[in-house]
């Protein structure tokens, strides 16, 4: 069971670069989120969704876009990549949104 | 704004010590507090969860204290082992969004020393 997957798990970006980050989950989980991760700030929500064709806005959505086409996947989306999106990407999913969430591996985004 | 406080930011304890880590929070409307456990290059994993109206809940040697007038709670491990040498982060939830919107601390990177 390999639960929720993050593909790429590295990524080097040069500024302006565009780019897709894709969270797949194989637990039929309704809700999914994705967070990302800086030194010394915790875990911060960028995007969720509530169900397939959903998706709502987290605490730093700014440059980022998602989709939702598919219960099992999320889409994070970098339209003009800058160098302060460089972090540790993490999406999770929950059965419900009252279930607890269960994180993928990340995806390490560099952007030079 | 950092709505959970976290510390302290590192912490080396002997096997078989006791590690203890702080979290306090401002918004009264959190009714959901959950540790997480992220061993190096891999997400985070729930590892024990509390809400309000209880002030402490044990799961094996991890024990969440909870003190909702002061806004506090810690998580606590007892006889600590190599093995929980991780970085744990508490974050907090109010439940009325309909979901877990968690918020969370800024991380306490646990080393156990053999």
């Amino acid at each position: 069971n390999a639960g929720v997957t993050q593909t790429p798990k590295f990524r080097v970006l040069k500024t302006g670069q565009s780019m897709t980050l894709l969270c797949a989950q194989d637990m039929n989980h309704e809700y999914m989120y994705w967070y990302r991760q800086d030194p010394g700030m915790g875990l911060r929500l960028i995007h969720y969704s509530v169900g397939e064709g959903t998706t709502a806005k987290g605490e730093v959505p700014d440059g980022y876009n998602v989709s939702r086409l598919k219960k099992q996947n999320f889409l994070l989306g970098l339209e003009s990549a800058a160098p302060s999106q460089t972090s540790v990407y993490f999406c999770a999913s929950s059965w419900t949104g009252f279930q607890p969430q269960h994180f993928g591996d990340g995806t390490r985004l560099s952007i030079l | 704004q950092q709505q959970v406080k976290q510390s302290p930011q590192s912490l080396i304890v002997q096997k078989g010590g006791i590690s203890i880590i702080n979290c306090a929070y401002e918004n009264t409307a959190f009714d959901y507090f959950p540790w997480y456990q992220q061993f190096p290059g891999k997400g985070p994993a729930l590892l024990i969860a509390i809400r309000p109206d209880v002030s402490e809940k044990k799961e094996g040697r991890f024990t969440i204290s909870f003190n909702k007038s002061a806004k506090q709670f810690s998580l606590h491990i007892m006889d600590s082992q190599p093995g929980d040498s991780a970085t744990y982060f508490c974050a907090a939830s109010p439940l009325n969004t309909g979901f877990q919107k968690l918020v969370f601390g800024t991380g306490t990177r646990l080393l156990v020393s053999p």
